[in-house]
């Protein structure tokens, strides 16, 4: 079973450029989420959508954008990177709406470095 | 504002020595508790969910409990392939998961 695939891997920007992250998912899930991870911040909910067609703000959403056209597809678009976003980010799906009474499953991480 | 604490950042154990982690939070309405584990370079794996204070959940050395304002996490008598970082996490009265900052957790042969 595939889960949860996030690609790239790895990435390097130029400050200004954007790109988008992409991340599916094979198991049906309608919450779909995208974190970012820091030394010593954890991971910081960027968006989230409970299904396809909703989207909504985490708690640092400014320079991304996320579209959910789909049930199986939650990209994540970086609209003019900047050296903040350097990070390693992360996408997450749930069976139940919200993640409540089922867990977050999470893809291996994108690796994302701004110069 | 909906904030998760975890405690200690990091902590190191002789196997076999068992402890605990803990996490403590302020929320408005807790709907459930989330621990899970991340070994480097990869996602998080769930581990369990607590629902409501005094609840308390198993899987093999870890056992999860929760009252009002924390989470403890307790190892007993620790493996070296515990060593990982531990991530609590919280959902409160709406969809969000909130994070904590995690435990390291390394256990010495």
């Amino acid at each position: 079973n595939a889960g949860v695939t996030q690609t790239p891997k790895f990435q390097v920007l130029k400050t200004g450029q954007s790109m988008t992250l992409q991340c599916a998912q094979d198991m049906n899930h309608e919450y779909m989420s995208w974190y970012r991870q820091d030394p010593g911040m954890g991971l910081r909910l960027i968006h989230y959508s409970v299904g396809a067609g909703i989207t909504d703000q985490g708690e640092v959403p400014n320079g991304y954008n996320v579209s959910r056209s789909t049930t199986e597809d939650f990209p994540l678009r970086l609209l003019s990177a900047a050296p903040s976003q350097t990070s390693v980010y992360f996408c997450a799906s749930s069976p139940r709406q919200g993640g409540v009474g089922g867990e977050l499953f999470f893809g291996e991480g994108s690796r994302l470095t701004v110069l | 504002e909906d904030q998760v604490t975890q405690s200690p950042e990091a902590l190191r154990l002789q196997e076999g020595e068992s402890s605990s982690l803990n996490c403590s939070y302020t929320v408005s309405g807790l709907r459930g508790l989330f621990w899970y584990r991340q070994d480097p370079g990869k996602g998080p794996e769930f581990l369990f969910t607590l629902y409501s204070a005094g609840e308390e959940k198993e899987k093999e050395r870890l056992k999860a409990t929760l009252t009002k304002k924390e989470s403890f996490l307790h190892i007993t008598a620790p493996k070296p392939e515990d060593s990982a970082t531990y991530l609590c996490a919280v959902q409160a009265l709406g969809t969000k998961i909130i994070f904590g900052s995690g435990t390291r957790l390394s256990i010495r042969p």
